[in-house]
């Protein structure tokens, strides 16, 4: 069956080193969404991508859908401590499936 | 404000028992969803509804059950049938299709005693 995979699981950086996630489905997607949960808290929907190759830009937080649609990543440059959390994301291929998530510790 | 809300934020239950699940939302949206998070594992899905009366299984159905009688409203009831409840349990909304960001509610985290 599809799945999404993401890696890394976790990833710790120093305060102001950058940080990138990566998201890999096995099928062809039409759409890439990605959250955001505090620990403790609950996933908040950051943005959604729908064109192969396309990029947008939130501040500091780069999004990247690949031109094949089969994969996606999320950069964050100079990392903040507020940028604590797990990252996921979510893509509908044949169903709707959330990634794995990867958990972002940053270290002041 | 719109918003989803889900309660109790915490809930304990003990083997052999019903528990029942709140989420509500005012935000309009027609789909409503429920997922179980376990650590490392991400977000698996239990259950949906795209329209009043009508739900359908997710990945792991089995030993829940949920109604959706009415828009605003999609409890779910983890029954005596499902053999590890202890999970956060996380409710969503979004408008119809996956094409829609998803809005979730603060969550629930059942523990059985």
């Amino acid at each position: 069956g599809q799945q999404v995979m993401q890696i890394p699981q976790y990833q710790h950086v120093q305060e102001g080193e950058d940080f990138t996630t990566y998201c890999n489905s096995s099928t062809t997607l039409s759409n890439i969404q990605w959250y955001k949960q505090r620990p403790g808290g609950h996933p908040v929907f950051l943005i959604q991508l729908v064109k192969s190759g396309e990029v947008k830009k939130q501040k500091r937080l780069t999004f990247q859908f690949g031109e094949a649609k089969k994969n996606s990543s999320l950069h964050i440059t100079a990392t903040q401590t507020t940028d604590v959390g797990t990252y996921f994301c979510a893509g509908t291929g044949n169903q709707f499936y959330f990634g794995t998530g990867t958990s972002l510790t940053v270290i002041p | 404000d719109g918003g989803i809300t889900q309660s109790p934020k915490y809930l304990f239950r003990k083997e052999g028992q019903n528990v029942t699940l709140s989420c509500e939302q005012n935000l309009n949206h027609d789909a409503m969803y429920w997922y179980r998070q376990d650590p490392g594992q991400g977000l698996r899905l239990i259950y949906y509804s795209q329209i009043v009366n009508d739900f359908q299984k997710g990945d792991i159905a089995e030993g829940y059950s949920v109604s959706r009688e009415k828009k605003e409203s999609f409890p779910l009831t983890v029954t005596s049938a499902q053999k590890n409840p202890t999970a956060f349990y996380l409710c969503a909304s979004s408008r119809t299709g996956t094409t829609y960001g998803y809005t979730f509610g603060s969550g629930t985290r059942l523990t059985v005693v």
